[in-house]
């Protein structure tokens, strides 16, 4: 099974700041990557799939890049809306896994 | 817009099979797969399997001795039992549904519904 390690778990930033969360797969994906946004009790809101695909109504500032085993987030100018724990998932050998998960605190 | 609605008894008693439904309404179900993931409280996510609309089905290992997931096409709804559950399975269960080429993410997600194990 592909495990996916996220860095930082923890990420302290401020408003306007531009921040990159990282994920490291132990394997090489076959299908890429997929990035959420999850708020407290909400259900996790896709942000971008195919590693650097803009899910439709996401905000530019947000991007996606990378391929094999090293991927990364990217918010351009952290706004206040963005404070939220993200996710990184994958699918390979019709097995699914999400990263650990990052928490953006203000 | 296809929208996914959870729905199962809030509570399960230790040793027991914890039994949720997700109805699907409002957008096409064939040739889905359709996901459990579950969340135990301010922990990270975790996939318990799929089914497929046809009826095929793949199960997280960490799961597969205790878990079954159904489908009934007449009523649009997808269902997840699992069997002997313990404090641990305590979680908000979420189902979703995978999109893409080859169905490798998940762009539609239910609200989820809390589930306690607690005698």
């Amino acid at each position: 099974d592909i495990q996916l390690t996220q860095s930082p778990s923890f990420l302290s930033a401020s408003v306007g700041d531009r921040v990159t969360i990282t994920c490291r797969a132990s394997q090489g994906l076959p299908n890429s990557l997929a990035w959420y946004q999850q708020k407290p009790g909400k259900a996790p809101n896709l942000l971008i799939y195919a590693a650097s695909t803009l899910q439709s109504g996401v905000p530019s500032r947000f991007s996606g890049s990378g391929s094999g085993t090293e991927f990364t987030l990217t918010i351009s100018s952290v706004q206040p809306e963005d404070f939220a724990t993200y996710y990184c998932q994958q699918l390979s050998s019709h097995l699914y896994s999400f990263g650990q998960g990052t928490k953006l605190e203000l | 817009q296809v929208q996914l609605q959870e729905s199962g008894p809030g509570l399960v008693k230790p040793s027991e099979t914890l039994s949720l439904t997700c109805t699907v309404s409002g957008g096409s179900y064939m040739n889905y797969y359709w996901s459990w993931i579950r969340q135990p409280p301010g922990k990270g996510l975790e996939w318990i399997g799929y089914i497929h609309y046809a009826g095929s089905t793949n199960y997280n290992p960490s799961f597969r001795s205790r878990v079954t997931i159904s489908i009934d096409t007449s009523k649009n709804q997808v269902s997840l039992n699992l069997y002997s559950v313990t404090a641990a399975d305590t979680a908000i269960y979420f189902c979703a549904r995978a999109d893409g080429v080859y169905s490798e993410y998940f762009r539609h997600w239910g609200q989820g519904t809390l589930v306690t194990v607690s005698s």
